[in-house]
């Protein structure tokens, strides 16, 4: 069965560096998420990608934050300089078309130290 | 407007019985309701969906019951086994496929 993939697992990174989270999709797949999970709450949008660009970001989604599709099969979210509060599980998921199901990956769990 | 609302925060059933997970929302734009299951360290995985133009809709032992009017929806598990004990979201989307979750059910099914 076709899945998301994610990697890293689990990152930990130092306060104030950069990292790239990264995502291959199912490869037929043509609307691209990336979610985050705070321990313990609920799953928040972060920003949604088509036709490669963005189509829809939250307010979560600062400057701070980029996505990528730079080779046709990687998805990667982007955080320039991690706080404290980045620290999360962040899912990417992604769709074949409007109005059909998401698929998710296992998330990577970044730990900002 | 933009908040689903679930509830109970967490459940304990008996093996066998029935689990009812609540939720409700406020937009009428949203057209598509979900339920995910999560255990723990993985991702949400899609249970069962409906769209508004049908009340319930059943799937082996999942069943989503849908109240347009009140714009409510809920989750029934019947005769809930062990293996179901996991973290429930109801989540609603629209037109863009953004997913607003709510804030989940832990569901432990006692054997």
């Amino acid at each position: 069965e076709p899945e998301v993939t994610q990697t890293p697992s689990h990152q930990v990174t130092q306060m104030g560096q950069e990292v790239i989270l990264r995502c291959v999709p199912i490869s037929n797949h043509l609307y691209f998420y990336w979610y985050r999970q705070i321990l313990g709450q609920k799953v928040e949008f972060l920003v949604s990608f088509y036709n490669n660009e963005i189509s829809e970001k939250s307010e979560i989604f600062d400057d701070q934050f980029s996505v990528e599709r730079p080779d046709g099969s990687n998805f990667t979210l982007k955080i320039r300089s991690t706080k404290l509060e980045d620290s999360a599980m962040y899912f990417c998921a992604s769709l074949v078309g409007l109005n059909t199901e998401a698929f998710f990956g296992q998330g990577t769990r970044l730990t900002v130290v | 407007q933009q908040q689903v609302k679930q509830s109970p925060q967490s459940l304990i059933v008996q093996k066998g019985g029935i689990s009812i997970i609540n939720c409700a929302y406020e937009n009428t734009a949203f057209d598509y309701f979900p339920w995910y299951q999560q255990f723990p360290g993985k991702g949400p995985a899609l249970l069962i969906a409906i769209r508004p133009d049908v009340s319930e809709k059943k799937e082996g032992r999942f069943t989503i019951s849908f109240n347009k009017s009140a714009k409510q929806f809920s989750l029934h598990i019947m005769d809930s086994q062990p293996g179901d004990s996991a973290t429930y979201f109801c989540a609603a989307g629209g037109a863009t496929n953004k997913l607003i979750f709510g804030t989940g059910t832990l569901l432990a099914v006692q054997p």
